[in-house]
C-alpha cells in the first residue's frame, strides 16, 4: 500500500517567492495535517484539514495557507518566502485525525 | 507548548531493552499518551499510545503510572535501526483540532 506521498522532495526558492507543496494521503484517510520542522526542533503544527474543512491552525502567519481537495489530497502554500521558512515540511494523514497519524517523508525547502 | 518532559539523550546497547521515560504531570483525564519516533531525514513514525492501561504492540510496550503523571516506552530488544529521536506527546481524542504538540524528544543511540 502506498503511504503518504509528498512532492517535491526537495526544492530551493529565493526570498520573496511563493511555493506550493503537495500531499497525497493514504487511500481512505480523510484527515490531513501539515507540520514544519526546523533543524534541531520537533515538528510544529501548521494546519489540519478534515473532509475539506479547516479543523485547526497553528501559530503561523497568514503567508501560510492550505486547502484540501475532494480526493483528500492537500496543498500547502507559502507566500513571500523568508529565510526562516527553510525547513522540512511534513504532511500526515489519518482516518479521522483522532488516532495515530502516518507521516510522509517531507519536503525539504531551502530559501536563499 | 509541549506538555511533556523527556531526557535529551540516552544510550543503549544493542540487544538490550531501551527504557525511555516521559513526565506529563499536567495530563488531564481525557488525554492519551502517544509515542512517535523519527529516524534521521524521515517523517515521524507512530509507535504506540495509551490512556491508563499498559499497552503492547509489535514495536514496543507502554507503561503508564497509576497516577498517569509519567510513562515509559520500552523497546524490548533494541537494534541499531532503533536509533532515532523519540517523542512523547499527550493529547485528547475528542473532536476539535487533533494536533500533535512535539517537544524536542529523546535522542536514543543504540550502540553495537
Amino acid at each position: 500500500d502506498a503511504g503518504v506521498t509528498q512532492s517535491p522532495t526537495h526544492l530551493i526558492k529565493t526570498r520573496g517567492q511563493h511555493v506550493t507543496l503537495r500531499c497525497s494521503p493514504i487511500s481512505g484517510h480523510k484527515s490531513v495535517s501539515w507540520y514544519q520542522q526546523v533543524l534541531g526542533q520537533g515538528p510544529q503544527f501548521i494546519f489540519q484539514y478534515y473532509e475539506k474543512e479547516e479543523r485547526g491552525r497553528g501559530n503561523f502567519p497568514d503567508r501560510f495557507s492550505a486547502r484540501q481537495f475532494p480526493n483528500y489530497s492537500s496543498e500547502l502554500n507559502v507566500n513571500a518566502l523568508l529565510l526562516g521558512d527553510s525547513a522540512l515540511y511534513l504532511c500526515a494523514s489519518s482516518l479521522t485525525g483522532a488516532v495515530g497519524y502516518t507521516f510522509g517523508s517531507g519536503t525539504r525547502l531551502t530559501v536563499v | 507548548d509541549a506538555k511533556t518532559t523527556q531526557p535529551t539523550s540516552m544510550d543503549c546497547a544493542e540487544g538490550r531493552a531501551a527504557n525511555l521515560p516521559c513526565n506529563h504531570s499536567t495530563i488531564s483525564g481525557n488525554e492519551y499518551v502517544y509515542w512517535y519516533r523519527q529516524i534521521h531525514s524521515q517523517g515521524p513514525q507512530y509507535i504506540i499510545h495509551g490512556l491508563k492501561n499498559n499497552e503492547t504492540n509489535e514495536m514496543a510496550s507502554l507503561i503508564i503510572t497509576e497516577d498517569r503523571k509519567s510513562s515509559t516506552l520500552i523497546l524490548p530488544h533494541a537494534t541499531l535501526r532503533d536509533t532515532a529521536v523519540y517523542y512523547c506527546i499527550v493529547r485528547g481524542n475528542q473532536g476539535g483540532s487533533e494536533k500533535l504538540v512535539f517537544g524536542k524528544g529523546t535522542k536514543l543511540t543504540v550502540n553495537p
